[in-house]
């Protein structure tokens, strides 16, 4: 079945250096989306990429999608203490498929 | 309104015990989730509701029974479970089910989730 695979799983860094966190899925996706959880929280949505090759910015965050729609990634600039969680990216498949395919997650950890 | 309310949030319970969690929503969403979560792990997809209907049951095990009793709530029933179906357990809305495209159609609105303890 589809698959998305995410790395890494963990990832700890000194505040301020940069942070970022890959999906690779066996499929084509329609579209992918990227999610937080803090520690002890519910996931957040934080954005979603649709077309070929998007790039979409949030402040310090940068999303891109692959031009083959097989991958994205997840990019932070001058990471923050309020940076520190669990993103995760939820792929939709192509065709009749109604489910998001979700990746295990990258736990980011900041020293402050 | 754009939250998601869940309760309870903590909840321990006996295999012989029968509980029921709770979910709700005015957004005016018409598909809702459950899903299972373990520590560290993303969320597993159970059951979704679209227009107050079943349209996905990921084989769950029937000690688990979902209920829609209308738009806007989402109740999952338990009965009998497992040490081994204590997680957090997370609902969630979107104004359509995935798949039918459309930038803030698939967006999930989760709620904060019961933690669940099945002694």
């Amino acid at each position: 079945g589809q698959q998305v695979m995410q790395i890494p799983q963990y990832q700890h860094v000194q505040e301020g250096e940069d942070f970022t966190t890959y999906c690779n899925s066996s499929t084509t996706l329609s579209n992918i989306q990227w999610y937080k959880q803090r520690p002890g929280g519910h996931p957040v949505f934080l954005i979603q990429l649709v077309k070929s090759g998007e790039v979409k910015k949030q402040k310090r965050l940068t999303f891109q999608f692959g031009e083959a729609k097989k991958n994205s990634s997840l990019h932070i600039t001058a990471t923050q203490t309020t940076d520190v969680g669990t993103y995760f990216c939820a792929g939709i498949g192509g065709g009749n498929n109604r489910k998001l395919i979700w990746g295990l997650g990258t736990s980011l950890a900041v020293n402050p | 309104d754009t939250e998601v309310t869940q309760t309870p949030k903590h909840l321990v319970m006996g295999m012989t015990n029968k509980k029921s969690l709770k979910c709700e929503q005015h957004m005016g969403h018409r598909a809702m989730y459950w899903y299972k979560q373990k520590a560290k792990k993303p969320p597993e997809l159970m059951f979704v509701y679209s227009y107050e209907k079943l349209s996905i049951n990921e084989s769950v095990p029937s000690r688990f029974s979902p209920e829609c009793p209308n738009s806007s709530l989402l109740n999952l029933h338990l009965h009998a479970l497992q040490p081994e179906d204590s997680a957090l357990y997370l609902c969630a809305s979107s104004h359509g089910t995935i798949g039918t495209g459309g930038d803030s159609y698939e967006k999930l609105f989760f709620g904060s989730g019961t933690q669940l303890s099945v002694l």
